[in-house]
């Protein structure tokens, strides 16, 4: 049983557009909540993170939005583009290890 | 050099076949992960390991076994394999805090006929 899901399972977004992917949890005692970034051959590595006690973290085109109440986040990807096209994964830990992931969402950026 | 080396790159192996998947780093980190990828999914946790004499399961263990043979390197063993065990594994490190994320490996795509 998937303690984060993820949705939607792939999208098609054009360049320039905005893509946005979300993730629940159930466990509330998650204090950490990563997004990472997976090309095809090879492995995963940090997009960018966040800790609960902020709503909002941004990096260049990539935001994080985070809902304490609701036990939700999502990443937005703005402007989106070709070199965007990847498979997107998030995940949540307690105490900074045993990452738990969601599914993984394939991102498609159409130029 | 990568910073997590995982060998080999593919393999094809029979079922009941015994098989070792190796992870090799450079980053110096105490943490050292197992994880693997199925399509749907995601990553599951296999083992994990804080350091050389601290190895533990995680979600789906059944039929791995693991060895931390020195701080860099953690190999993941399948004693007999079989067809559902074939799958993308990926090697992963951190340090102690965590918080500058995982480290993974480049992948071992696993095919059991």
């Amino acid at each position: 049983q998937q303690q984060v899901k993820q949705s939607p399972q792939s999208l098609i977004v054009q360049k320039g557009g905005i893509s946005i992917i979300n993730c629940a949890y159930e466990n509330t005692a998650f204090d950490y909540f990563p997004w990472y970034q997976q090309f095809p051959g090879k492995g995963p590595a940090l997009l960018i993170a966040i800790r609960p006690d902020v709503s909002e973290k941004k990096e260049g085109r990539f935001t994080i939005s985070f809902n304490k109440s609701a036990k939700q986040f999502s990443l937005h990807i703005m402007d989106s583009q070709p070199g965007d096209s990847a498979t997107y994964f998030c995940a949540a830990s307690i105490n900074d290890y045993k990452l738990s992931f969601g599914a993984g969402t394939t991102v498609t950026v159409r130029a | 050099d990568a910073d997590v080396t995982q060998t080999p790159r593919n393999r094809i192996t029979k079922t009941g076949k015994r098989i070792m998947l190796e992870c090799s780093q450079t980053k110096g980190h105490d943490r050292m992960y197992w994880y693997r990828q199925d399509p749907g999914l995601g990553l599951r946790l296999i083992y994990y390991s804080f350091d050389v004499k601290d190895i533990n399961k995680g979600e789906i263990s059944d039929g791995y076994s693991v060895s931390r043979q020195a701080q860099a390197k953690f190999s993941l063993s399948l004693e007999s394999a079989i067809p559902n065990q074939t799958a993308l594994y990926f090697c992963a490190t951190s340090d102690r805090t965590g918080s500058y994320g995982y480290t993974f490996g480049s992948g071992t795509r696993l095919t059991v006929v």
